[in-house]
């Protein structure tokens, strides 16, 4: 299986600031013959199901503000939140789909400072 | 809009058995794939299984082969779960999800509880 670890477990950022989270694949994700890298990130907060933010590491989910981004190749991947706003706060997860059983990393917190 | 509906969780003991379904609308049910993805309380995401459009393919996590049965019924619009030999580490929100790669669509989910 491929083992997805996210860092940090937990950020605090202030208000209006750059918020980054990293997934690193213990294998890579990256598909040669298509060059789609099979990763997705997700936003889950208190009480609700994942949300699907960011699908091929960088391809925004339709309706997802623009202050969120993703980026990565291969087994490194980050997603950048521009400019935090209050509703951000959640936990958010990456998840490879390249093999079976997708599998998920741990979550980040993510809090404001 | 799309919707998916699970329903079928609660309490049960442990060796017990549940059946969770998921009602989908909204979309043409018949046309995609789905999975089951779970979450124990205050943990994260694990996957669970997986069934095709035509039911010919399904996966397994590990935790779950042999003891968990999805299947679909595309004229009712729902997906299921058979879930026996239940054990205290099933304990989870269960979650239907539509997708092969990414899940773009998610249920509210329905809570198991295995427990004594």
């Amino acid at each position: 299986d491929i083992v997805v670890t996210q860092s940090p477990d937990s950020l605090a950022v202030s208000l209006g600031e750059r918020a980054t989270i990293n997934c690193k694949s213990s294998q890579s994700v990256l598909y040669s013959s298509n060059n789609n890298n099979y990763l997705a990130w997700y936003q889950q907060k208190p009480g609700q199901p994942p949300k699907l933010l960011i699908y091929w590491a960088s391809t925004r989910e339709s309706g997802v503000p623009d202050r969120f981004s993703g980026s990565g190749s291969g087994t490194d991947f980050t997603l950048t939140i521009s400019s935090l706003q209050a509703e951000d706060v959640a936990v958010y997860y990456c998840q490879q789909y390249y093999s079976t059983p997708p599998t998920f990393g741990q979550g980040t917190k993510l809090e404001i400072k | 809009e799309v919707q998916l509906v699970e329903s079928g969780g609660g309490l049960v003991q442990p060796g017990g058995s549940l059946r969770l379904s998921c009602a989908a609308s909204g979309f043409t049910f018949s046309s995609y794939r789905m999975n089951w993805v779970r979450q124990a309380p205050g943990k994260g995401l694990e996957w669970v299984a997986y069934i095709s459009s035509d039911t010919r393919t399904i996966y397994y996590a590990d935790s779950v082969r042999g003891r968990f049965t999805i299947s679909r019924d595309n004229a009712r619009n729902s997906l299921y779960l058979q879930m026996n030999s239940l054990r205290d580490e099933d304990t989870a929100v269960y979650y239907c999800a539509r997708g092969r790669d990414a899940y773009n669509y998610w249920g509210q989910g329905t809570l198991v509880t295995v427990s004594s």
